[in-house]
């Protein structure tokens, strides 16, 4: 299993500016993946972040917008640029190891746009 | 992208009452997976099928696979209030990639 700590929990943020969230794992993993959750609907795959490297981004999400690292095996960030309303969502972080197809979630970040 | 669709999108049963939920999924998979959120939360792992198994068990959970139907169904069996929260299926692509397509989601209401 892996123990995920997921920050800010939510947050509440005017448009126009960019809110950074972090996924701190408590150990190394493979594979680190950022979801969004719009209000009432399911998971939406954002990107892949590679440890090292540009992140790869789902069709519909691009860099710009959601930029994303990832230093290491145990960290990663999504920024969410340049606000609206309609990025209120729930953001979620989530790892998987190689071999394993159980994946782990944080607790999401709720964000508010207004 | 979404998999497929999930049926209900909203369940409401008496506690001690079984609840079933329904996923389809569009491409070949490697197996599938179900999650529960609640109340808007982080996602927990249920139970996986792989593609080669047609039906799964763990505690009050079944779980069948129709990869003919490219279809999946969980059963809670014996329901509680504590059961109340959304669930999710998942399907991996079969690149081995880790990601997951979620399906919509069914809500679950279980009245005490």
């Amino acid at each position: 299993s892996a123990v995920i700590s997921q920050k800010p929990s939510r947050d509440i943020c005017q448009r126009g500016t960019s809110l950074t969230i972090q996924c701190q794992v408590d150990s190394q993993v493979t594979m680190m993946f950022w979801y969004r959750q719009q209000p009432g609907q399911s998971l939406t795959l954002i990107a892949t972040a590679n440890q090292g490297s540009e992140a790869t981004y789902e069709s519909g999400f691009v860099i710009d917008k959601f930029p994303i690292s990832r230093p290491n095996l145990t960290f990663s960030t999504l920024t969410v640029s340049n606000m609206s309303p309609e990025d209120s969502s729930i953001y979620l972080c989530s790892v998987g190891r190689t071999g394993v197809t159980e994946a782990f979630f944080g607790q999401g970040t709720r964000l508010t746009v207004v | 992208s979404q998999q497929g669709e999930e049926d209900p999108q909203a369940l409401s049963i008496q506690e001690g009452e079984n609840a079933t939920m329904n996923c389809s999924y569009k491409t070949s998979i490697n197996n599938l997976q179900w999650y529960r959120q609640n109340s808007g939360r982080g996602l927990v792992h249920l139970i996986l099928i792989r593609s080669n198994e047609r039906e799964k068990h763990s505690g009050r959970l079944r779980v069948t696979l129709d990869t003919s139907k490219k279809s999946s169904s969980l059963l809670i069996t014996a329901s509680r209030a504590a059961d109340t929260a959304s669930y999710f299926c998942a399907t991996d692509n079969r690149g081995n990639t880790g990601k997951l397509i979620f399906g919509q989601g069914t809500t679950l209401q279980v009245k005490p």
